[in-house]
């Protein structure tokens, strides 16, 4: 069956550091991923798309790779700052009905 | 833009009560879906409409739980009877189509609890 797989354990990091979070997934060919953004007690906010045949896309401080041979995806936040401290959902789809994961919850200490 | 708008924020009902959620979608959006977010399970999709039709209910967990979307800008999710196992966060999101039609665009979800 399919499967998407976030590290459950929280990452934390310092203030200016880059975090890199993974998204690692299983019996699945998605023709695009997506990286969202939730805070507690709040809806997933859209970040980023890249496509299957698009290797790495940024937006501002945000940079997504993507490695369809490896069945991965790499989300990096340069300079972080407290305020990027939220948890981060991978999607993935086929059609225009993503699958989520569970997230990885981001730690930035000031 | 307003966003997608739910209501209630918050719910707490007692076992065996109806419960019914509300949503309304973006002005414009063509697709609406409702979703379920656990600790357990993460976020799991119940149901997909498009142009208000019902496109994928594979995800409604059983009989108790039903949807409706009666025109483009609102859309129902009742749970009938409540049960505890049923408390979670609900979320419904709306997508445009076209260009943007893989993004979703989420409500700030409601939140039940069902004793």
């Amino acid at each position: 069956s399919q499967k998407i797989e976030q590290n459950s354990e929280a990452l934390n990091i310092q203030e200016g550091k880059t975090a890199t979070l993974t998204c690692n997934y299983t019996n699945y060919s998605p023709a695009y991923l997506q990286w969202y953004r939730q805070d507690p007690g709040r809806g997933p906010v859209f970040l980023l798309l890249i496509r299957e045949n698009e290797k790495e896309k940024r937006k501002e401080r945000l940079k997504v790779t993507f490695d369809t041979t490896l069945k991965q995806s790499l989300f990096h936040i340069t300079a972080s700052q407290p305020a990027d401290s939220a948890t981060y959902l991978c999607a993935l789809g086929g059609s225009y009905i993503p699958t989520f994961g569970r997230g990885t919850s981001l730690i930035v200490h000031p | 833009d307003a966003g997608v708008i739910q209501s209630p924020r918050h719910e707490v009902t007692e076992m065996g009560q109806e419960v019914t959620l509300r949503c309304k979608p973006i002005s414009g959006h063509n697709s609406l879906f409702w979703y379920r977010q656990t600790m357990m399970r993460g976020l799991e999709l119940l149901i997909y409409f498009n142009n208000n039709v019902p496109i994928d209910d594979s995800g409604m967990p059983e009989d108790r739980f039903s949807a409706k979307m009666p025109n483009a800008s609102f859309s129902t999710l009742k749970i009938q009877p409540s049960e505890p196992r049923d408390s979670a966060v609900y979320f419904c999101a709306s997508s445009p189509t076209g260009v943007n039609q893989e993004t979703q665009y989420f409500g700030p979800g409601t939140r039940l609890l069902v004793l």
